[in-house]
């Protein structure tokens, strides 16, 4: 049974950092070219906005312009995790954060697994 | 890269059927057959229904259809019932991003 649970979110304040990680369990999240990992955010009251993948070879990134330099995704094959390291945190990044096993192919393109998702709260 | 446009809301009785649309460019939704539909209820994760536009995972209702014309996708709910009621999102490939989500629409059952 694949599940993902993110955790390390929480309050930071303006300027500051934050790693979040994603525990992922019944499926390996490294080694199967089909299997990416994304991070997703939504803002209170508002839709999803997709922030990062890592593809499943762990050899390519890809980032949305508006994390781009800012935010960076990793995974440690060993504990089947991935991460999220955010820094320069902005008020406007107050979302729940979300990772999300993505299934990828010349005509596939879909997350179909998500985690429970984690708060991250950037006030002063 | 914009959200794609989705109405704010729709409604419907039990029973009757709905349908939410999903307008992109021929950019995105109008260029590839990849649009994917999510259910999310009130502080719960999203939940794939939808994928490769009509396609639908197992344990997912056969009174939920995805469709495609031009530029515009859509998902009908048949039989509507009360468990239904929930946020809807699209996403496609969007070409220079990876993806892109639709702005939600929130069902209600009346």
């Amino acid at each position: 049974q694949v599940q993902l649970v993110e955790s390390g979110g929480g309050l930071v304040k303006p300027g500051g950092s934050l790693r979040l990680s994603c525990a992922a369990s019944g499926f390996a999240i490294s080694g199967n070219y089909r299997t990416y990992m994304s991070w997703i955010r939504q803002a209170p009251g508002k839709g999803l906005e997709w922030l990062a993948y890592l593809s499943g070879s762990g050899s390519s990134t890809h980032y949305a312009d508006s994390v781009k330099g800012r935010f960076t995704i990793s995974r440690d094959n060993a504990k089947n995790s991935l991460y999220l390291q955010m820094s320069s945190l902005r008020v406007d990044d107050t979302a729940v954060y979300y990772c999300a096993r993505q299934v990828v192919g010349p005509t596939s393109h879909y997350f179909d697994s998500w985690g429970p998702g984690i708060l991250v709260t950037v006030s002063s | 890269q914009s959200a794609l446009t989705q109405p704010a809301s729709v409604s419907g009785s039990p029973g009757q059927s709905i349908a939410i649309s999903c307008a992109g460019t021929s950019n995105d939704v109008g260029s590839y057959n990849l649009v994917s539909w999510y259910q999310q209820h009130p502080g719960k994760a999203p939940k794939l229904i939808i994928y490769e536009g009509s396609k639908r995972p197992s344990e997912v209702s056969n009174r939920f259809s995805g469709s495609k014309s031009g530029n515009t996708a859509s998902l009908t709910i048949s039989g509507l019932q009360a468990e239904d009621e929930a946020d809807y999102f699209c996403c496609s490939y969007g070409g220079s991003s990876p993806f892109v989500f639709g702005s939600g629409t929130k069902v209600t059952v009346l």
